[in-house]
């Protein structure tokens, strides 16, 4: 069965740091780009980030709605583990509006281009003090 | 940055047909992907490159995608279809984008 599995959300202060995990099994892990889709409560999906399959080559929203302000880039950082079939993402500098579910998806290319074919059951980050 | 514009809500009747909106500049020229979302549970795949459905997908489900408009239609709704639906293309500037997002509401 392909399935993905997310850990390490919590509980932290604004300005602090966070690292999520990611395992997956049922596929072959380094053959698949990977990536990260979050969730503020209430809110619609946002995506974070992504990674290609040998892990060299990292994606990162820009901004968030429109915002560049809110942008991940420079403060979240992704890579896998390969050899451990696990996905990462290393969350610094944590704001308010980084509260979500982060979700773990699996990236499949189409005929048009990539969609997140499998995902997680996510894992709740919630930045307050 | 581009964005894709969804109506909040649609409700509908067991039975009839939904048609949720997902509206972006030129849409009709990039390939549009569809997810259902049930409360407390992660996103699925309905409808992949505007109109191609995965498997397990009921024909029910069903996609377009032309001009400013990409429209995901589901036909004979069951009140199993109750869920959030969310439209998502890929950018050449913003990679993936999402849209806002439509509830659905089987009456």
């Amino acid at each position: 069965e392909v399935q993905l599995v997310e850990s390490g959300g919590g509980l932290v202060q604004p300005g602090g740091s966070l690292r999520l995990s990611c395992t997956a099994s049922g596929f072959t892990f380094s053959r698949n780009a990977m990536s990260w889709v979050r969730q503020a409560p209430g809110k619609g999906l946002e995506w974070v980030s992504s990674i290609s399959g040998s892990g060299g080559t990292t994606y990162y929203a820009d901004s968030v709605m429109g915002h560049y302000a809110d942008s991940v880039k420079g403060r979240f950082t992704i890579s896998r583990d390969n050899s451990k079939n696990t996905l990462f993402v290393q969350m610094n500098s944590l704001r308010a509006e980084d509260t979500a579910v982060y979700y773990c998806a699996k990236n499949l290319a189409t005929g048009g281009d990539d969609i997140f074919d499998i995902w997680g059951q996510g894992t709740m980050v919630t930045v307050s003090s | 940055s581009y964005v894709l514009t969804q109506p909040p809500s649609v409700s509908v009747a067991p039975g009839k047909t939904a048609r949720i909106t997902c509206g972006g500049n030129n849409i009709g020229s990039k390939s549009v992907h569809w997810y259902q979302q049930k409360p407390g549970q992660a996103p699925v795949v309905v409808i992949y490159d505007d109109s191609d459905r995965p498997s397990g997908i009921p024909e029910r489900f069903s996609g377009s995608n032309s001009g400013n408009t990409a429209t995901l239609t589901i036909s004979r709704v069951e009140a199993g279809d109750e869920a959030d639906y969310h439209c998502q293309v890929w950018d050449t500037s913003d990679h993936y984008v999402f849209g806002t997002g439509t509830k659905v509401t089987v009456l």
